[in-house]
């Protein structure tokens, strides 16, 4: 079964500074492997998702993921943080079950980033 | 493209009442899934639908809980005798294949369980 492990449920950064959240996953098949942002009492955008193809990922709001299978992570990264970004960021993988062609979702358990003026 | 839309928003009740939430897909998405997220965790899988026929369903489901997606566009998820770790956010998701299969999620549903 594959799983999902964000490192840090916390992560403070000052404005303007390199933000970096830390997502590892498990799966025994090639996964596809995406980023979602959900601010209070809202439900999940997605940000960005890595379906094989370029390892390096860029999505919305100036944030990109890189999928290095040797490690199996892919962690979130934005050049320079804004206030804006303070939410709430969930890491997840999704292997299409075989013989199907869909695929839930298992989660981390997110990390909350801080961003301080 | 109007997104998904749940409803209702907020919802609190007392312990052993019934509760029923509604979630309306991006038009055209044949594929729908429910989460449940409960405070300080990721969402939870709880079940997922393609077209009206609901194809897997998490042990998270008790007994109590029912959902249905009766022509394939709206979905419904009830609650029976509702207890207190029943309270979460359930969130609704659709996608389609000509996207990927990506899913977009509703804002979701706060159950309050008194």
């Amino acid at each position: 079964a594959q799983s999902v492990t964000q490192l840090g449920s916390h992560v403070s950064v000052s404005e303007g500074a390199l933000v970096l959240l830390r997502c590892n996953y498990s799966s025994s098949v090639p996964p596809y492997l995406f980023w979602y942002v959900q601010y209070p009492n809202q439900g999940l955008q997605l940000l960005l998702k890595y379906t094989s193809a370029a390892t390096l990922v860029k999505g919305i709001n100036g944030f990109e993921a890189e999928f290095k299978k040797s490690e199996t992570s892919f962690h979130l990264t934005k050049p320079s943080a804004h206030m804006s970004d303070a939410a709430e960021y969930f890491c997840a993988v999704r292997v299409n079950a075989g013989g199907t062609s869909y695929g839930k979702l298992t989660f981390g358990q997110g990390t909350i980033l801080t961003v301080h003026p | 493209d109007t997104g998904v839309s749940q409803n209702p928003r907020h919802k609190i009740t007392k312990r052993g009442q019934n509760v029923t939430f509604r979630c309306d897909p991006i038009s055209e998405h044949n594929r729908l899934y429910w989460y449940r997220q409960t405070l300080g965790q990721g969402p939870e899988f709880l079940t997922y639908f393609q077209n009206e026929a609901q194809l897997e369903k998490s042990r998270l489901l008790s007994d109590r809980f029912s959902a249905e997606r009766p022509k394939g566009s709206f979905s419904t998820l009830e609650i029976q005798r509702t207890e207190q770790g029943d309270s979460a956010m359930y969130l609704c998701a659709s996608s389609s294949l000509r996207g990927s299969d990506t899913q977009y999620f509703g804002p979701g549903t706060r159950l309050t369980v008194l």
